[in-house]
């Protein structure tokens, strides 16, 4: 089974500055996907970034990056240019590519505010 | 394309009932997973169907069930409600396929409340 933490319980952020949200994981496979989902106060669960671990390359998504350390078993997330509507709950997950048996595996959640 | 849709979006039931939560998924979608969500256990992965065959399931006691139909909808049901079953249910669609592993598309929930 695999695990995934997120050390922030909660981050703020001043408006137009740039926040990095951590999470590692702890998994035996080699191929999965990781994704980064915002869940504002309506508690809809939005996509905001997608990464397949057989690439190298860090994925972006507009102003929303990520830092993929495969060895050291990391996910960041980078917000540049931090706006009000970003302020969230964020939820890094993983998922199994050889099935999903255990469907997404969620992070306890960073609570992100946003400072005007 | 219209998103994932649940209803009811909102349920109050006594212990002892039992509910049931509808999802429609994402037009051309053929999975749909279920997930529950609390403040104590965080997001728990419930079961996925695919081709209205359970695929996949999560630790979840026998009470907890679902189904899905021809057009992909899928109904979850909770037999026996106790209070800790008060939670948000999460439905979230996936074009889905044999070995494939695609992108969840969430709904907007159903919140749950066992008095």
């Amino acid at each position: 089974a695999q695990t995934v933490t997120q050390s922030q319980p909660e981050m703020s952020v001043q408006e137009a500055e740039t926040v990095t949200l951590s999470c590692t994981y702890d998994t035996s496979e080699s191929d999965y996907y990781l994704f980064w989902y915002k869940q504002p106060p309506s508690r809809q669960m939005i996509l905001v970034i997608r990464q397949e671990a057989y690439k190298q390359q860090n994925a972006t998504e507009n102003r929303f990056s990520v830092n993929f350390q495969k060895a050291a078993k990391s996910f960041s997330l980078k917000i540049s240019d931090s706006q009000l509507g970003d302020a969230a709950m964020y939820f890094c997950a993983f998922l199994y590519s050889g099935g999903g048996a255990d469907g997404l595996t969620f992070g306890k959640g960073t609570h992100l505010i946003i400072q005007p | 394309k219209a998103g994932v849709t649940q209803t009811p979006r909102y349920l109050i039931k006594t212990r002892g009932q039992q509910v049931t939560l509808s999802c429609s998924p994402i037009s051309g979608h053929r999975s749909v997973s279920w997930y529950q969500q609390t403040p104590g256990q965080g997001l728990q992965f419930l079961f996925e169907y695919f081709s209205e065959t359970q695929r996949n399931k999560g630790n979840f006691p026998g009470r907890f069930s679902g189904r899905q139909f021809s057009n992909s909808r899928s109904e979850m049901n909770v037999s026996t409600l106790e209070l800790g079953d008060s939670a948000l249910y999460l439905c979230a669609s996936s074009l889905g396929g044999t070995g494939a592993t695609d992108t969840q598309y969430f709904g907007p929930g159903t919140r749950l409340t066992v008095l």
